[in-house]
C-alpha cells in the first residue's frame, strides 16, 4: 500500500525566515506529485506539480519554489517567508495526471508571525 | 481559464433530509470532475469522479451526474447522516498535459440532529 508522509507537522516561523517543507511517498514508483496551499477557511490552491525527478512546474506564483530531488520526495521552500504564506500545505500524488484521483498527505500547518 | 463554482459556503441540514451541493464549471476542454471530502483536521479524500460515459458515480450513498449541457456536477444524497458533516470540494482536471487541477471554494455541510 502507498503511504504519504509530510514533515514537519506544524511550524511557527518569523517573517523573513527561510522555510523547507517535505513530502515522501512510499510504495509507488514514479508518481505524479503536487503541492497545494489552503488558507484558513479557504480553498485548495495548486502550487506545483512534478511528473518526474528534477522536473517541477509552477502553477501559481506565491514566492515559493519546489524541487524533486528523488523519485519519492518533493520539497517546498522559500528563502523569505511572508505573512501571507500562513496556512495549510498539502502534498498529493496521483498515478497519472490529468484525470486521476489525487491522494493527499496529512499536511503541514504553517504559521508566520 | 478553467474555473469551478460552488455557490453555497455553508449548508445546514437536519439528519434524514436530502443533500444537494451545487457545482458548476467552466472549461475550454472536456474536463473530468471530482468531489473531494475533507473532515475536520484531516486531508481531503476523493468521494466521486465523473466517468467518460453516462455512468453515474456513487459512493457512500452520494452520487453526482455530469451534465455537459449545463456544465454541472451537483453532489446528491437521499438522506443526510451526522457523519456527513464535512467540507466538500468540487474540482476539475483537463488532460492537456499540464496536470492542472482547479478546486472550487468548498461547501461546508453541517448535519444536525
Amino acid at each position: 500500500a502507498q503511504t504519504i508522509h509530510q514533515w514537519p507537522v506544524a511550524e511557527i516561523k518569523a517573517v523573513g525566515s527561510p522555510l523547507s517543507l517535505g513530502c515522501t511517498i512510499k510504495g509507488k514508483s514514479s508518481p505524479n506529485l503536487y503541492w497545494y496551499w489552503q488558507a484558513t477557511g479557504g480553498t485548495l490552491q495548486q502550487l506545483f506539480y512534478s511528473i518526474t525527478v528534477g522536473q517541477v512546474e509552477s502553477v501559481v506564483q506565491l514566492n515559493l519554489s519546489a524541487s524533486r530531488p528523488k523519485d519519492d520526495q518533493f520539497i517546498l521552500s522559500t528563502e523569505k517567508l511572508l505573512l501571507s504564506h500562513s496556512g495549510f500545505y498539502l502534498c498529493a500524488w496521483s498515478r497519472w495526471g490529468g484525470y486521476a484521483e489525487q491522494f493527499f498527505g496529512p499536511g503541514t500547518r504553517l504559521t508566520v508571525l | 481559464g478553467d474555473s469551478v463554482t460552488q455557490t453555497e459556503g455553508l449548508v445546514t441540514l437536519t439528519e434524514g433530509l436530502p443533500v444537494m451541493l451545487n457545482c458548476t464549471y467552466q472549461s475550454t476542454y472536456s474536463p473530468f470532475l471530482f468531489w473531494y471530502v475533507q473532515h475536520l483536521n484531516e486531508a481531503p479524500k476523493l468521494l466521486l469522479k465523473s466517468f467518460t460515459d453516462n455512468k453515474r458515480p456513487e459512493h457512500q450513498g452520494f452520487h453526482a451526474t455530469l451534465h455537459k449541457s449545463s456544465s454541472s456536477f451537483h453532489l446528491q444524497k437521499s438522506s443526510a447522516q451526522l457523519s456527513d458533516s464535512a467540507l466538500y470540494y468540487c474540482a476539475l482536471s483537463v488532460n492537456t498535459g499540464n496536470y492542472k487541477y482547479v478546486f472550487g471554494a468548498g461547501t461546508r455541510l453541517k448535519v444536525i440532529a
